[in-house]
């Protein structure tokens, strides 16, 4: 079966510098990469989504990455804000729609 | 923008008792789920809903829990006989069709004592 795994529990940045989340995955023939937000209380909140026909997909202030052949996906934000702080959750669709969850990576912005 | 909502946000329940938690996914979804999340890890896929019946479950999915939709609007995830590792956020979540990120509720803090 698939498994998700994120490269850093935490990660530190400063305001107005650029944040970089990495996630790798098991399953090559893994198809739906999605990235979701998650706030204090909060339930998980959809940031970017990416198809493995695509190798990068842009937001507004979001970037994903998507490297097959390594089997590694990663969030950019640009310009990050105090209010980007949460924990972020990779997450790679299953066969029947379900989504399998990495441990999620907690964004501490400093002013 | 609309949201999928989950009630109670939070449930106190005795070990051994039965509990309900209870979802509105967004109107004219079609796929439906439920997720658990223990306090600190991650996300777990719980089971998928979709034409009134189960599509798939996980492992932790056993005979204690089961799902309904007993009606146009509400999406329930019952479980019989509570335990202690039971405890965790419950969220809900919906998807209109295939090819659609999931969106979900903020979930249900479920503690048993």
């Amino acid at each position: 079966g698939e498994s998700v795994g994120l490269h850093l529990p935490t990660l530190s940045v400063q305001e107005g510098d650029n944040s970089i989340i990495n996630c790798a995955y098991s399953n090559s023939a893994s198809d739906y990469f999605i990235w979701y937000k998650q706030e204090s209380g909060k339930g998980p909140q959809f940031i970017i989504d990416i198809r493995s026909n695509m190798d990068k997909r842009q937001g507004q202030r979001v970037t994903v990455l998507l490297n097959k052949t390594v089997k590694h996906l990663s969030l950019q934000i640009a310009a990050t804000q105090p209010g980007d702080s949460a924990v972020y959750f990779c997450a790679v669709g299953g066969s029947q729609g379900n989504l399998i969850f990495g441990k999620g990576t907690k964004l501490s912005v400093k002013p | 923008e609309p949201e999928v909502t989950q009630t109670p946000s939070h449930q106190v329940t005795q070990m051994g008792q039965e509990v309900i938690l209870r979802c509105v996914p967004i109107s004219n979804h079609l796929y439906f789920y439920w997720y658990r999340q223990i306090l600190g890890q991650k996300v777990e896929f719980l089971v998928s809903f979709y034409n009134n019946e189960i599509s798939e479950k996980s492992e932790i999915f056993d005979d204690q829990f089961s799902v309904e939709r007993p009606d146009g609007s509400n999406f329930t995830l019952k479980i019989r006989s509570t335990k202690l590792e039971d405890s965790a956020m419950y969220f809900c979540a919906s998807i209109g069709r295939g090819n659609q990120p999931q969106h979900f509720g903020d979930g249900t803090r479920l503690s048993i004592l």
